[in-house]
């Protein structure tokens, strides 16, 4: 158990919808990282909140969302959803002063889109 | 930008045999290298990281990878494989000062037979 927490766990929806996606990080982690990994993709990278302010952006299409509440847990918005949106989402966090590599990663969110 | 190449989609090893997955990065500078490990419907585990220092470095689960500059690769390896280790092994790349987010490899698979 890496304690990183995601919810849901599975999510099957339609193209056009919008879900959420919810993470709360490892107690004291103040960064979180979104990464989408699909079959032709791979891991990409989508992007980075620190202690609630956004602190790195990837490949992130403009249909996605995210922010880093006070508490800081995270959530992935994705809306007009494409049959190409359907991934596994994970969210990852860190600890204070290590590089941005040591990640502990959630079990991840697995989207469907139909 | 820093990239991550891994020639080896599957490999397949036999229980008690020894294990070697290939990585190769392209960076300009020292990177910050990385290995995950995701078992089947779980999320990433790190196993071993590079910073600086020894070029051979010592991982979790046995697992140790060896750092050659002049080859620009990070291979992982492992004296002894057990079936338990089948998994995708990705390896990762941080550039900079380290605080750039993680750039993955697409991952080998690896099957381990009795």
């Amino acid at each position: 158990d890496s304690g990183v927490t995601q919810t849901p766990k599975h999510l099957i929806t339609a193209t056009g919808q919008r879900v959420t996606l919810r993470c709360s990080p490892r107690s004291g982690d103040l960064s979180v990282y979104w990464y989408q990994q699909s079959l032709d993709q791979g891991l990409q990278f989508l992007i980075q909140y620190y202690n609630g302010e956004e602190r790195a952006k990837g490949n992130i299409l403009e249909r996605f969302s995210a922010q880093q509440f006070p508490d800081l847990h995270s959530e992935l918005n994705l809306s007009s959803l494409e049959l190409g949106d359907s991934a596994l989402y994970f969210c990852a966090s860190s600890p204070r002063g290590t590089v941005a590599g040591e990640l502990f990663f959630g079990e991840g969110s697995r989207l469907t889109v139909l | 930008a820093q990239s991550v190449t891994q020639p080896d989609i599957h490999i397949t090893v036999s229980e008690g045999a020894s294990l070697e997955l290939r990585c190769n990065y392209s960076y300009g500078a020292t990177p910050y290298l990385f290995w995950y490990v995701q078992s089947p419907g779980q999320g990433l585990q790190l196993l071993l990281k590079y910073f600086s220092g020894d070029t051979l470095v010592q991982g979790i689960k046995g697992f140790e990878a060896e750092f050659k500059r002049s080859q620009s690769s990070f291979n992982l390896r492992k004296p002894s494989v057990h079936w338990s280790d089948a998994a995708e092994y990705f390896c990762a790349v941080v550039g900079g000062s380290g605080n750039t987010p993680l750039v993955f490899g697409k991952g080998t698979r690896l099957s381990v037979i009795a």
